[in-house]
């Protein structure tokens, strides 16, 4: 494809349950980011990705929040337990190396009911 | 931890007029990026400029232009002859570079709101 994508672009949970979201990064792109924008707010960094491993996951919220890269391309970014308080959009975000451009997905939407 | 902060939550302004965005951040780093990027309703971040701290010259992109004052550790973006277009969310961010890992996340302000009307 020729931008990232992600998937599902809205998805609506009961509190409690447990969702994924999923991110295609724009292929050859070795480095992929994670952030969380709050109703009003700017985009909030959660994890960061160099090939598979976790360069940075210091913006992780709590243990309920968990993502993984095992082919070092498709991430997907895991939240057990759900509260209403991660309602948000989530961004992916991926770029040739860790100092180039960040491109970004369109989001996905999670409202926790 | 580095910030930033964009003071001014709404703008508007009449179709073909100049405005200016304001940014400033916080930081002890001395090798860093700044950007501006766009958020139309359709979510999708858009990269608008991009600035290296190293360098003196103020970047500029077509009808995009911004004044960076590193001493002031502020940096505006100013939009020449706006369009209809132009109306979005704008976020000043800031991106510190590590010279071994390479220059990582992303720490962006608040936003503010820009309309552009007919």
């Amino acid at each position: 494809g020729a931008g990232v994508s992600q998937t599902p672009s809205n998805k609506v949970t009961e509190k409690g349950k447990y969702v994924e979201l999923r991110c295609d990064p724009i292929s050859g792109h070795t480095a992929l980011y994670w952030y969380r924008q709050s109703l009003g707010q700017g985009p909030e960094f959660l994890i960061y990705f160099q090939g598979t491993g976790a360069a940075d996951d210091s913006g992780l919220p709590n243990d309920r929040f968990f993502a993984v890269r095992p082919e070092g391309s498709v991430s997907t970014l895991k939240i057990q337990r759900t509260e209403r308080g991660d309602s948000a959009v989530y961004l992916c975000a991926s770029s040739f190396g860790g100092g180039d451009e960040q491109f970004f997905g369109p989001g996905t939407r999670l409202t926790v009911l | 931890a580095q910030t930033v902060t964009q003071s001014q939550p709404e703008m508007s302004v009449q179709e073909a007029e100049t405005v200016t965005l304001s940014c400033t951040y916080d930081t002890s780093e001395s090798n860093y990026y700044l950007f501006w990027y766009k958020q139309p309703p359709s979510r999708q971040m858009i990269l608008v400029i991009r600035q290296e701290a190293y360098k003196q010259q103020n970047a500029t992109e077509n009808r995009f232009s911004v004044n960076f004052q590193k001493a002031a550790k502020s940096f505006s973006l100013k939009i020449s002859d706006s369009q209809l277009g132009d109306t979005a969310m704008y976020f000043c961010a800031f991106m510190p570079f590590l010279s071994i890992q390479g220059a990582q996340k992303l720490v962006f302000g608040q936003g503010t709101r820009l309309t552009i009307n007919p």
